[in-house]
């Protein structure tokens, strides 16, 4: 069975950097690219970025590629997402998607004083 | 960016009833590869997105065969058949052609 556990989230004050993880199991890992998707309280999807098998490749939305940094480790199964310059608007529910097609639980990142 | 423009907002539906969404893209989502990277997600309430069809047409593993996409270019329709109270929720369609890749704002399904 697939699985894709997010961790990391929480509370964090404006202007301060957060990374969160996104540890995979039931696949290999190291075959898939791997990628992640926000939700903003109430809204939609917001596609953030993908990262390919080796990292050779990393793609991310324009509006956000000078603030996030999506990275993984294949040895440790684990995705992972650094977080900069956080302000109110980067305050969703974090999801972890793989290229099987299945997507994680979702973490809850909010940021405020 | 790619738009991606998902009709209508909302739906109300009866129970055993069918449901049609439409997705349009503002280019042409085939690829160079030769594939479009289309795909539709349904987000139940309190849960994270699941996949229902990718490739536009075809059923992700362990989705009812009620659930059929199709379409090509730019348009795409989403259909279900005899919906039941496990199909309400939030669909979304996506698009992977184009980078940065884009979703729909979703088409709400509720029950009438």
């Amino acid at each position: 069975e697939v699985k894709l556990v997010e961790s990391g989230g929480g509370l964090v004050q404006p202007g301060r950097s957060l990374k969160l993880s996104c540890a995979a199991s039931g696949f290999n890992f190291n075959d898939y690219w791997m990628g992640w998707v926000r939700q903003a309280p109430g809204k939609g999807l917001e596609w953030i970025g993908e990262i390919n098998k080796d990292s050779s490749t990393i793609n991310y939305t324009p509006s956000l590629k000078d603030k996030f940094t999506i990275s993984r480790d294949n040895a440790q199964n684990t995705l992972y997402l650094q977080m900069s310059k956080l302000g109110s608007e980067d305050t969703a529910i974090y999801y972890c998607a793989g290229g099987t097609g299945d997507w994680g639980q979702g973490v809850m990142v909010t940021v405020s004083s | 960016d790619v738009v991606m423009t998902q009709t209508p907002v909302s739906l109300s539906v009866s129970l055993g009833n069918q449901a049609s969404i439409s997705c349009r893209s503002s280019q042409s989502l085939l690829h160079s590869d030769g594939n479009t990277y289309l795909s539709w997600y349904l987000q139940k309430p309190g849960q994270s997105p699941q996949l229902l069809i990718y490739l536009a047409s075809n059923r992700f593993s362990g989705v009812s065969n009620r659930f059929s996409g199709s379409g090509s270019g730019t348009d795409f329709t989403l259909k279900i058949s005899r919906v039941e109270p496990e199909d309400l929720g939030v669909y979304y369609c996506f698009q992977h052609t184009h980078l940065p890749y884009t979703f729909g704002a979703g088409t709400k399904l509720e029950l009438k």
